[in-house]
C-alpha cells in the first residue's frame, strides 16, 4: 500500500537530548513537509523540501534540522535548542507543482521528560 | 501574512443533525483542502477543492475563491464524524499549507 510512514508513534526525550523523527513515503512524491501541532491548535510548518538535497525553513524552524538525501525520506531532528519540543509532529508529501494535494502520515507524539 | 480563519471553533450536534463549517482566507487561493483529524491525530483528506462544489457521501464542500471562503457541509451527522475539522490553503511558493485553527465537532448519540 502506498502511503507515508512516520516512526515512532510515541517518543520520550530527556531535556538536552537531540532526537530524530522518521518520515518515509512510497508515493513517489517530490515534495515533503514537517508540521508541528500543539494542543488545541492548527498545524504550523517547520521545514519543507521540494527536491532531493534541497530544503527550506518554514515558519518555526528554530531548534530543528532536516536532511533530504533520498526522495523517499525526510527525517526531522529536534535539537536541544528547541525550547518547547513537546508536541505532535506530522509529516506530509505532495507531487511537484502549485496547489497539489498534500497527504499526511499518522504523526509522532514527542514528550520531554 | 496569510490568514485562515475557521468558524465556529466548537460545535455540538445531535446525531442526525446537519451542520455547516466555514473557512475564510485572507488571500487568493491556489488550492483549498479540508481534513478531518481523528481521535488518534491522523489527518484524513476530505476534499481538495480550489473552487466549485464537491460531494462525497454525507459530506460536501463549496469554495468561492472570488469571495475567499469555503464551506463544509455535514449532513445526517454520525458519532464517527466527531473530531477536528481543518481547512488549509496552499501557498504558491513551495506548495506550503497554511492551516486554520480548526472546528471541534462532537456528535452525541
Amino acid at each position: 500500500d502506498g502511503g507515508i510512514t512516520q516512526s515512532p508513534k510515541y517518543l520520550f526525550r530527556k531535556e538536552g537530548q537531540n532526537v530524530t523523527l522518521s518520515c518515509e513515503q512510497n508515493l513517489n512524491h517530490d515534495a515533503m513537509y514537517w508540521y508541528r501541532q500543539d494542543p488545541g491548535q492548527g498545524l504550523r510548518l517547520i521545514y519543507y523540501s521540494q527536491i532531493v538535497n534541497d530544503f527550506q525553513k518554514g515558519d518555526i524552524a528554530e531548534g530543528y534540522s532536516v536532511s533530504r538525501e533520498k526522495k523517499e525520506s525526510f527525517p526531522l531532528t529536534v535539537t536541544s535548542a528547541q525550547k518547547n519540543p513537546t508536541a505532535f509532529y506530522l509529516c506530509a508529501s505532495s507531487i511537484a507543482g502549485v496547489g497539489t494535494e498534500a497527504f499526511f502520515g499518522q504523526g509522532t507524539r514527542l514528550t520531554v521528560v | 501574512g496569510i490568514q485562515v480563519e475557521q468558524s465556529p471553533p466548537d460545535l455540538i450536534l445531535q446525531e442526525g443533525a446537519n451542520s455547516t463549517l466555514r473557512c475564510n482566507f485572507s488571500d487568493s487561493v491556489n488550492n483549498l483542502q479540508w481534513f478531518h483529524q481523528n481521535p488518534w491525530g491522523q489527518l484524513i483528506n476530505l476534499f481538495y477543492i480550489p473552487s466549485g462544489t464537491k460531494q462525497n457521501g454525507r459530506l460536501s464542500a463549496t469554495t468561492v475563491a472570488t469571495e475567499r471562503y469555503s464551506l463544509l457541509y455535514i449532513s445526517s451527522s454520525q458519532t464517527t464524524d466527531s473530531g477536528v475539522y481543518f481547512c488549509a490553503r496552499t501557498e504558491a511558493a513551495g506548495n506550503k499549507l497554511t492551516f486554520g485553527g480548526g472546528t471541534r465537532v462532537l456528535v452525541k448519540p
